[in-house]
């Protein structure tokens, strides 16, 4: 069983819609928890930290359910720009202080 | 402020050659990281660094190296380039607790 695990899509919605994507991780001990955007062959960047009151950034919604251990993105009114691949990523205090990333999930807003 | 730093941004090489991927941080965080990532996977953790003066091997470090020549800098080298070792090579850093930061990528070819 893979540490993160997300369903790679692709999600392919209208503009407008509401989307959301669901992430599961293995780790139990993991302490952080954020979404990050990767847009087609450039570098992943942050999108949000998922705090486990859940957390809202303008039309993204971030959810924690530590008991499940599951992590979960809202996007409302989808955007043309939102078009890209959403990496669910988790870390915990291990030894490299390392991240763990999901394999993505493709999301495809169409006009 | 330039955040990650990663040169070259490009490069080409023959089977064989060897050649070293730079990377500098401005952010004074201790951990660095290297990753690949090949067309329509994910990242995959080639070396890491949690702090100056260590280095460890991650999920795919075979054909690789690496120097932390300080706090800033996280250097990959390939001994003898193989077809194989073509991808997109990103460098990250991070501080405990906190989330990674990437730099934009060495897109390598390997003839």
């Amino acid at each position: 069983r893979k540490e993160v695990e997300q369903d790679p899509g692709p999600f392919n919605v209208p503009e407008g819609a509401t989307v959301a994507f669901n992430c599961t991780y293995s780790n139990s001990a993991s302490q952080s928890f954020f979404w990050y955007r990767q847009d087609c062959r450039k570098e992943p960047k942050l999108l949000m930290s998922v705090y486990s009151s859940g957390n809202e950034d303008g039309r993204f919604t971030a959810q924690l359910n530590r008991a499940s251990q599951y992590i979960s993105l809202l996007i409302r009114d989808s955007k043309l720009s939102d078009s890209a691949t959403y990496l669910c990523v988790v870390g915990g205090f291990n030894a490299g202080n390392m991240l763990t990333f999901g394999g993505g999930t493709r999301l495809m807003v169409k006009p | 402020n330039a955040g990650v730093t990663q040169t070259p941004k490009f490069q080409v090489l023959k089977t064989g050659q060897s050649m070293t991927l730079q990377c500098a941080q401005d952010m004074n965080h201790n951990s660095m990281y290297w990753y690949r990532q090949d067309p329509g996977m994910g990242l995959r953790l080639i070396y890491y660094s949690a702090s100056e003066g260590t280095t460890d091997k991650g999920e795919v470090p075979n054909g690789y190296n690496v120097s932390r020549l300080n706090k800033r800098e996280f250097s990959l080298r390939l001994e003898s380039a193989a077809p194989s070792q073509t991808s997109v090579y990103f460098c990250a850093s991070k501080e405990w607790g906190q989330p990674q930061h990437f730099g934009d990528g060495t897109r390598l070819s390997i003839l």
